[in-house]
């Protein structure tokens, strides 16, 4: 089945933690994306890259990184998450840019 | 820099009412639009998308949508809506030509309540 798969679904942590979330798609895409979700705010992209060892930074890009050092795997990183990075992010792919994203089903963080 | 307003916050409808949800761009170029829906709880899903061709296009569950490029815009509409369209719909655009194709950016979305 095609798919975006991101993890965890869930994940609490404390402040200046580091953690990794995962994000891995089926689909041979070229074009991958992080996007985080507020209340009132819609979604916002943080990073997105269009190939392999290619990113570029979002709107939101301060307090993450990413990396995409192979064509299915595109890891959202918090070196020193804080409070106000509590939110639900995405993941999404795309063959390219005609095609719009397949999102992944979500990973709800708590930073306390 | 690219940007998307999506107007009404918050729509409530009652059943079989007919459904008209705004959006407006800003962008310099040519784009693609896009309107994606989210269930309570669910991700985001394609509704429908324009590249060229018909300013009208058709996508699922009898959503339509029509672009008008002297106005910027990229309303979404049915003609009858359900209990069951109840959801969360964000409209998206991204620059069709050149390096930012994926930089897909998305409106502030609208909640849309259909009474049964």
């Amino acid at each position: 089945e095609a798919q975006v798969t991101q993890n965890p679904r869930y994940l609490i942590t404390v402040t200046g933690k580091k953690l990794t979330v995962t994000c891995s798609q089926n689909m041979n895409h070229e074009y991958m994306s992080w996007y985080r979700q507020d209340p009132g705010l819609g979604l916002r992209q943080i990073y997105y890259s269009m190939n392999v060892e290619v990113t570029d930074k979002g709107d939101v890009p301060e307090g993450y990184k990413v990396s995409r050092k192979e064509k299915r795997n595109f890891p959202l990183i918090l070196e020193s998450p804080s409070p106000n990075q509590t939110s639900l992010y995405f993941c999404a792919s795309s063959d390219r840019g005609l095609a719009g994203y397949t999102f992944g089903s979500g990973t709800r963080l708590t930073v306390v | 820099a690219q940007s998307v307003s999506q107007h009404n916050h918050h729509v409530i409808l009652s059943e079989a009412a007919s459904l008209e949800l705004g959006c407006n761009y800003s962008y310099g170029g040519t784009v693609n639009l896009f309107w994606y829906v989210q269930y309570p709880g669910q991700h985001l899903q394609l509704l429908l998308k324009y590249f060229s061709g018909d300013p009208l296009v058709k996508g699922i569950k009898g959503f339509e949508a029509e672009f008008i490029k002297s106005k910027f815009s990229f309303n979404l509409r049915k003609p009858s809506v359900q209990w069951s369209d109840t959801a969360e719909y964000f409209c998206a655009v991204n620059a069709r030509y050149g390096g930012s194709q994926g930089n897909l950016i998305f409106g502030k979305g609208t909640k849309l309540s259909v009474k049964p």
